[in-house]
């Protein structure tokens, strides 16, 4: 079975900071992979970052980085310089190949930028 | 290009009634699928289409909830009768392909649901 941890259930940051999110997984497919939603205030979840299971390369996108490390079973997120526009509910999930593409979220964090 | 398009947005009815949601996936897109979102709570997937057949519905509570894309584009799901825990969000996703690398879901705005 696979499951997402995201144990940070809120997280507060003043406008400017830096902010990571964590989240850690257990799947026992080979291959898999692993996403990043955000879930503002309108409801609708924004797809930010998809990575698979064989590439363990960070990734740098603008204000947001991402860490992965198969080693610990996590799949970190990082704002830089972060907004207000930033707040919102983020989510990190995890999927199978060939037949479990269904995707399992963590119970999301939500931050807010504090102006 | 349209993204995925749910009605109605918001949902108001008491427990025991019926109720119904419409999704329209992005055009193309083989595969369709519908979560359901307790406040609080992470999306779970409830029912995953691809094109007019079910691929996955082992979290579908069958006794009061069913689907369909009967022409392997639209759907509906159904709750009848609804409960109070019913009460959720109703999020439809749609990917290109199954069984593929390039699997990201995109997914609509979604339709509050509140079973008074």
């Amino acid at each position: 079975a696979q499951k997402v941890t995201q144990a940070q259930t809120e997280i507060s940051v003043v406008e400017k900071e830096d902010v990571t999110l964590d989240c850690v997984y257990e799947t026992r497919d080979t291959t898999y992979y692993l996403f990043w939603y955000k879930q503002p205030p309108s409801g609708e979840l924004v797809f930010l970052i998809r990575r698979n299971s064989f590439d363990e390369q960070n990734e740098i996108s603008g204000r947001y980085s991402w860490n992965f490390q198969k080693s610990t079973s996590s799949f970190n997120f990082t704002i830089t310089a972060s907004q207000v526009v930033d707040s919102a509910v983020y989510f990190c999930a995890l999927s199978g190949n060939f037949g479990n593409e269904k995707l399992t979220f963590g119970t999301g964090t939500r931050l807010t930028i504090i102006p | 290009e349209a993204g995925v398009a749910q009605s109605p947005r918001y949902k108001i009815i008491e427990k025991r009634q019926s109720v119904a949601f419409w999704c329209n996936p992005i055009s193309g897109h083989a595969t369709l699928y519908w979560y359901q979102q307790i406040l609080g709570q992470g999306p779970k997937l409830l029912i995953q289409f691809q094109n007019n057949g079910v691929v996955d519905d082992s979290q579908l509570p069958k006794d009061r909830f069913s689907a369909e894309r009967l022409k392997g584009v639209d759907s509906t799901l159904k709750i009848q009768p609804a409960k109070l825990e019913d009460s959720a969000v109703y999020l439809c996703a749609s990917s290109l392909v199954l069984l593929s690398a390039d699997n990201e879901q995109f997914f609509g705005p979604g339709t509050r649901l509140t079973v008074l």
